[in-house]
């Protein structure tokens, strides 16, 4: 069975880059089938898809994000990673990683999930 | 791109139905077939519900059933439970080759 395993540090200090990576177990990250996503939730708010990647590397990003986020894959490791620069407070939030599968136009696996807390 | 609309919060009591709301736009919901909806117990992993408008994923609850008028999503529960008390989560394809979703909808079982 397919799981997601997100990691890395719970805060970041203002300005600096959040660095998060997601671990895919129980099966391979390289299927045509499937994109790997980032999704986060403000304390309070809603959740916001930050972008996709592909396991070849093609990218997708939110428009309001694009300019400060970059997602990557490992395919060796079977892992993918998020990392935004120049945070703020306004960055503090869950970060889910998850998979988009092309057979339901959705996501249909997700991470539990990991909070990451502007250090201001 | 603008967050999808849904109504903060609904509430119903056992057994009764409820219907939550996701509107969006032409460049959205109006463009594909492609809404989904979440459910999201704090805490834990959010969970795929509802796929392509109407299409429950593979042994899910039929209690759950989507649709869609135009640039409006809908999400029905019946059979309200007091394990369906959530956060709902309506997601969208965009024609700029993004995801959006809407803001959320509180779940109450009275």
């Amino acid at each position: 069975q397919l799981q997601l395993q997100e990691s890395g540090p719970g805060l970041v200090k203002p300005s600096e880059t959040l660095s998060l990576t997601c671990m895919v177990s129980g099966g391979s990250i390289s299927i045509r089938s499937s994109y790997w996503g980032w999704i986060r939730q403000p304390p309070g708010k809603g959740l916001e898809w930050i972008g996709n990647v592909y396991y070849s590397g093609s990218t997708s990003y939110n428009p309001s994000l694009q300019s400060r986020v970059t997602i990557t894959v490992d395919t060796s490791k079977n892992q993918f990673s998020l990392k935004l620069t120049s945070v703020t407070a306004a960055d503090t939030a869950v970060y889910f990683c998850a998979r988009q599968a092309s057979w339901a136009d959705a996501f249909d696996i997700w991470g539990q999930g990991t909070m990451v807390v502007d250090s201001s | 791109q603008s967050a999808l609309t849904q109504p903060a919060s609904v509430s119903g009591s056992p057994g009764q139905s409820i219907t939550i709301s996701c509107t969006g736009t032409t460049s959205d919901i109006g463009a594909y077939n492609f809404v989904s909806w979440y459910q999201h117990h704090p805490g834990k992993a959010p969970k795929l519900i509802i796929y392509d408008v109407s299409f429950r994923p593979s042994g899910d609850s039929n209690r759950f059933s989507g649709s869609k008028s135009g640039n409006t999503a809908s999400l029905t529960i019946s059979g309200l439970q007091a394990d369906d008390e959530a956060n709902y989560y309506c997601s969208s394809y965009t024609t700029t080759n993004t995801w959006v979703f809407g803001g959320g909808t509180k779940l109450t079982v009275l």
